[in-house]
């Protein structure tokens, strides 16, 4: 049972555009999201996180939106750039039995064409 | 700092051959984890550790075995390697609580199991 979903696999935008990835979850006992971007053969790299209690956090380009009602959340990155394409994964933070885990969607491949 | 290091960078393995992998980490980090990466399955997690000589399974534990003997290293355990253990490695480690829920990664281990 996936408990955090990126439907998407693949998203391909023009430079300069908005990219939009989004991230459907099932579990209502996570209570922190983060995002992170993985270049290949590299280790995946901490983009940006929101606590469950809010709805909005910004960082630069990067804005990720939180739907508790929906179990939704989106990273945009605007303006995108030819740097940014990555493949992003989404990720929920769950407190069980005194220990702290992710839980990891399957990533969505973004391309950013000059 | 070095952050998150892992050795080896690639392996291939017989089946049924051992293996050990290395994970070192030099922030002082309590929890470490173990995930594999799979074409289209996202990260799952093998197994983890909140301190210093505990372990713990995660989603698929089967097959491999842990070691937490320093703070600082987290070993992972192939007995006897299959071919389904083809993967990409990743370690990684955060401190507890709710300061901060990021996970900081390695640059993983591709090992090939033939």
């Amino acid at each position: 049972d996936q408990q955090v979903k990126q439907n998407s696999p693949s998203l391909s935008v023009q430079e300069g555009r908005i990219s939009i990835l989004n991230c459907d979850y099932t579990n209502s006992m996570f209570d922190y999201f983060l995002w992170y971007k993985k270049y290949p053969a590299e280790g995946p790299t901490f983009l940006i996180s929101i606590s469950s209690i809010k709805d909005k956090n910004e960082d630069g380009r990067f804005t990720v939106f939180l739907n508790k009602s929906a179990k939704h959340l989106s990273l945009h990155i605007v303006p995108s750039q030819p740097g940014d394409s990555a493949v992003y994964f989404c990720a929920a933070d769950i407190t069980q039995g005194g220990s702290e885990k992710l839980v990891f969607g399957k990533g969505t491949k973004l391309t950013v064409n000059p | 700092n070095a952050g998150v290091t892992q050795t080896p960078k690639f392996r291939v393995l017989k089946t049924g051959q051992s293996m050990t992998l290395l994970c070192a980490q030099d922030m002082n980090h309590e929890y470490m984890y173990w995930y594999r990466q799979d074409p289209g399955m996202g990260l799952r997690l093998i197994h983890y550790s909140v301190g210093e000589g505990t372990t713990a399974k995660g989603e698929v534990p089967d097959g491999y075995n842990v070691s937490r003997l320093k703070k600082q290293n987290f070993l992972l355990g192939l007995e006897s390697a299959a071919p389904s253990q083809t993967s990409v490695y990743f370690c990684a480690s955060r401190t507890p609580g709710r300061a901060s829920y990021e996970q900081y990664f390695g640059p993983g281990t591709r090992l090939t199991v033939t």
